[in-house]
């Protein structure tokens, strides 16, 4: 069964420094996609940034990257220069390589301060 | 382009009622999905549609039925509504064939059942 999970429930983090959140995830498929979802208290759903498995360099999106190491099964999201449009609730996610399904963990609400 | 239009935005039921959530893409996506998000934690699959003509059960399908009209429309229907059921509940939809293709979201719904 795959899972994912997300142990930092909430983060603070001032303006314009760098955070990074943590992901950890299991699966026994040996393709496999992560993702990060961004969602602001408006409540949609936003699409950051994606890692296959197979893939060997870090991807990067603008300030975001994914930390992604495979052998310990963890794809951290990095945000960069944050800013307070950042605040809103981040979500680790990964799909599996012959369905679309996503699996989602629990979250983290990343706080920006002034 | 819309993306996914999901209706209605907003609904109170009462126990027992019963209602059908509509939710359409014009991207020409092969899937299409339903989540339901309870407070402080991740989006749970419901159930899934891999491409028209077929649907599947996710992680928390009791209570609950699909209808995949055609390629654009996937419906939710939940026949019995129970207050277990109060949720924002999300539909989304992606192509399959490559694992990089991430999902889009719709605006959500949310449910109140008293």
């Amino acid at each position: 069964a795959q899972k994912i999970t997300q142990t930092q429930p909430g983060m603070f983090v001032q303006e314009k420094e760098a955070v990074t959140l943590d992901c950890t995830y299991d699966t026994s498929d040996q393709s496999y996609g992560l993702f990060w979802y961004k969602q602001p208290s408006s409540g949609e759903m936003i699409f950051l940034i994606y890692q296959g498995s197979y893939d060997e360099q870090n991807a990067t999106e603008g300030r975001y990257s994914l930390n992604f190491q495979k052998a310990r099964k963890s794809a951290n999201l990095v945000i960069s220069a944050s800013q307070l449009g950042d605040s809103a609730m981040y979500f680790c996610a990964m799909r599996g390589w012959n369905t679309g399904k996503l699996i989602f963990g629990q979250g983290t609400t990343l706080q920006v301060k002034p | 382009n819309a993306g996914v239009t999901q209706t209605p935005k907003f609904q109170v039921l009462k126990t027992g009622q019963s209602m059908t959530l509509q939710c359409a893409q014009d991207m020409n996506h092969n899937s299409m999905y339903w989540y339901r998000q309870d407070p402080g934690m991740g989006l749970r699959l419901i159930y899934y549609s891999a491409s028209e003509g077929t649907t599947d059960k996710g992680e928390v399908p009791n209570g609950y039925n699909v209808s995949r009209l055609n390629k654009r429309e996937f419906s939710l229907r939940l026949e019995s509504a129970a207050p277990s059921q109060t949720s924002v509940y999300f539909c989304a939809s992606s192509s399959l064939g490559d694992m990089a293709y991430e999902q889009y979201f719709g605006p959500g719904t949310r449910l109140t059942v008293t």
